[in-house]
């Protein structure tokens, strides 16, 4: 059975651009959820996604945002990039109530 | 407001001992607690999680242990193997927010041969 998947595993932007980056959950997942890792703020909950519904939201600014499709794959934007916006995202999928598995995420530096 | 805190950074133990990892919370409305193993620039691994309903679980050398009480977890690895070494994040979740987990800072384990 196939992991989650992101795509791509690294990204170079310069401030001002606007990026997207993809998830592909575990076939059969619905749930697909987004954290920023920073070394300052750690693992930090973005936002959730359940059959192209977003669930739950965490604090972050209004230009991040995301969008699930029909076939449970994701996608986050991040616009107007800033060099805070530095880190690594990671992307989970979930099937039930538990059972969460992560990605390798994508590793989005600016410049 | 950092509502799961793992107050040691960094761990070190000899091989074939005991590894403990704690991690602290303050929301009594949690419900699920889970232990992710990471390596730099991948994704975490899931090691083993633990229902608010119990107080104690098992899965080969990693038991997790919950006391609602003192709102307080840890993680112990019996033994200890350098292929352990890598920093461990536990992270909590509230019933009714579905995916959202909230992670501790992680503590970094390193067993030395």
């Amino acid at each position: 059975k196939a992991g989650v998947t992101q795509t791509p595993r690294y990204l170079i932007k310069t401030r001002g651009q606007q990026v997207t980056l993809s998830c592909s959950p575990i076939s059969g997942h619905r749930s697909v959820s987004w954290y920023q890792q920073t070394p300052g703020q750690g693992l930090q909950f973005l936002f959730e996604y359940f059959s192209e519904t977003q669930r739950n939201k965490g604090n972050f600014p209004g230009r991040f945002s995301g969008r699930q499709f029909s076939n449970s794959r994701s996608e986050m934007n991040v616009s107007t990039l800033e060099l805070g916006d530095s880190a690594l995202y990671l992307c989970a999928s979930r099937q039930g109530a538990y059972g969460y598995t992560f990605g390798s995420g994508t590793r989005l530096t600016v410049v | 407001d950092q509502q799961v805190k793992q107050n040691s950074p960094s761990l070190s133990v000899q091989e074939g001992r005991i590894s403990i990892l704690n991690c602290d919370y303050t929301n009594s409305m949690f419900d699920y607690f889970l232990w992710y193993k990471k390596y730099p620039a991948e994704g975490p691994t899931f090691l083993i999680s633990i229902s608010s309903i119990k107080d104690k679980n098992e899965d080969g050398r990693f038991t997790v242990f919950l006391n609602k009480s003192a709102k307080h977890l840890s993680l112990h690895i019996v033994p200890s193997q350098p292929g352990d070494s890598a920093v461990y994040f536990c992270a909590a979740r509230v019933d009714n927010q579905g995916g959202k987990l909230i992670f501790g800072q992680g503590t970094e384990l390193s067993v030395k041969p």
